[in-house]
């Protein structure tokens, strides 16, 4: 089955923990992105990875950190720099050639931070 | 970072009824998607239009790809218990590579 699966579903830190959630896709897209959702409010990027050992600050990238190190792989570390963690953080990917370059979704992680 | 102006925010409506919802933008766009997310989901695919003034369906699903290429419209035809959830138009420029603009979101509830 071709998809992105992130995990865990659910996940609960302390608060000045760092936590990592994890992204993976196998229908060979190039890129990578992860998104932040909180209740009511629209997507917002947090990183982009457009190929393997590289990527980008989106537009709220403070307290957040990722790699690139496979294809197929995007972690995204919430740090304890981050001051708000808990929301609903969403991971996608696209192909980055041929024009058609729709960002496909994973299921999501729930993260709180108590 | 922008976000685009939906609307309406939210609707009831009742079963059988058709729903109309819009997205403006004060930039330009190349492309415009349109996503369903259920509670707790991820954001799916319904309709991608790459064309200004192109207008494709998806089942009972229409979108519009607007003339000014700065807005976009969603329509569904005789809605159904199961097209309850939060619909998202997305923008992307070809000036910004793959990245999308999102909007903040209609929420569709219908009733029996």
């Amino acid at each position: 089955d071709g998809g992105i699966t992130q995990s865990p579903k659910y996940l609960f830190r302390k608060e000045g923990q760092n936590v990592t959630l994890s992204c993976e896709q196998n229908l060979n897209h190039d890129a990578m992105y992860w998104y932040r959702q909180d209740p009511g409010q629209g997507l917002r990027l947090i990183y982009y990875s457009q190929i393997v050992n590289d990527f980008q600050k989106g537009d709220i990238a403070e307290g957040y950190s990722v790699s690139r190190e496979k294809k197929e792989s995007f972690p995204l570390t919430v740090t304890s720099a981050q001051k708000n963690p808990t929301a609903f953080y969403l991971c996608a990917s696209s192909m980055t050639s041929g024009g058609y370059n729709e960002q496909f979704f994973g299921p999501g992680t729930r993260l709180t931070v108590l | 970072g922008q976000q685009l102006n939906q609307s309406p925010q939210s609707m009831f409506i009742q079963e059988g009824e058709d729903v109309s919802m819009n997205c403006t933008s004060s930039s330009i766009f190349n492309t415009w998607l349109w996503y369903k997310q259920d509670p707790g989901e991820g954001p799916v695919l319904l309709i991608a239009l790459y064309k200004a003034g192109e207008l494709t369906s998806n089942g009972r699903l229409t979108a519009q790809f607007g003339i000014t290429r700065k807005d976009s419209f969603l329509n569904i035809s005789a809605s159904i218990p199961s097209d309850v959830g939060i619909y998202f138009c997305a923008g992307r420029n070809t000036g910004t590579a793959s990245k999308l603009t999102f909007g903040t979101g209609t929420r569709l509830q219908v009733t029996l």
